[in-house]
């Protein structure tokens, strides 16, 4: 059972550059035809899909935070990391990495595998 | 982007009531929906898939329902341990996207 833990500075000062990594155990990430992705949630709020990376290393992400947004992969620690630059107040939040998976019929059910997330919060 | 619009945003019921709750998708979505549970301090919990497809380990008393624009997910009888924050998201259009959650509490 594949399972993902998110790790990082929990305090990220404005303008700078929010960094974390997912680490995976229990399956390889270089193997298998998934989708690694990165979502976040706002204290009270509801959640948002930051981006995704898969496994062939081709990546997807939300228009809304594209121009800021790097994701990455690193087979040999079988991670894959996030990079959010020039943060601002509105960045904190929880942040979980996912993956999906696939049911007995062979059929994708995506988000089905997440982290148990971490906070980051922007304050000077 | 597509909209997700979940209602009630917040409902009381008692144990062993039926709880449902909808979500309308701005655009047809086909059955490209997926159902979470997430309890305080946790991460989402995938409860339902393709729509109507129960993962598994989750009990029975969850389902889910619709296609298109148009779904639906019940608990047929409500348990103390439903108490959390349930949230659709559709899959079928990148970025996929949330519904604004419906908090279920016991009465």
């Amino acid at each position: 059972q594949v399972q993902l833990q998110e790790s990082g500075p929990g305090l990220v000062k404005p303008s700078q550059t929010l960094s974390l990594t997912c680490t995976v155990s229990g399956d390889s990430i270089s193997s298998g035809s998934y989708y690694w992705s990165w979502i976040r949630q706002p204290a009270g709020k509801g959640l948002e899909w930051i981006g995704r990376i898969y496994t062939s290393g081709s990546t997807n992400y939300n228009p809304s935070l594209k121009s800021r947004v790097t994701i990455s992969v690193d087979t040999s620690k079988n991670q894959f990391s996030l990079k959010l630059s020039s943060v601002t107040a509105a960045d904190t939040a929880v942040y979980y990495c996912a993956r999906d998976g696939y049911d007995s019929s062979g059929r994708r059910v995506y988000f089905q595998h997440w982290g148990q997330g971490t906070l980051v919060t922007v304050s000077s | 982007d597509i909209q997700m619009t979940q209602s009630p945003s917040s409902l009381s019921a008692s144990v062993g009531d039926r709880v449902t709750i909808t979500c309308q998708a701005s655009q047809d979505i086909s059955n490209y929906l997926n159902w979470y549970q997430q309890k305080p301090g946790k991460a989402p919990k995938l409860l339902i898939y393709d729509a109507s497809n129960l993962e598994t380990g989750v009990p029975s008393r969850f389902s889910g329902s619709g296609s298109g624009t148009d779904f639906t997910f019940t608990i047929t009888s409500l348990q103390p341990e439903d108490i959390a924050t349930y949230y659709c998201q559709q899959y079928d259009n990148l970025p996929p996207t949330f519904g604004g959650g419906t908090k279920v509490e016991i009465k």
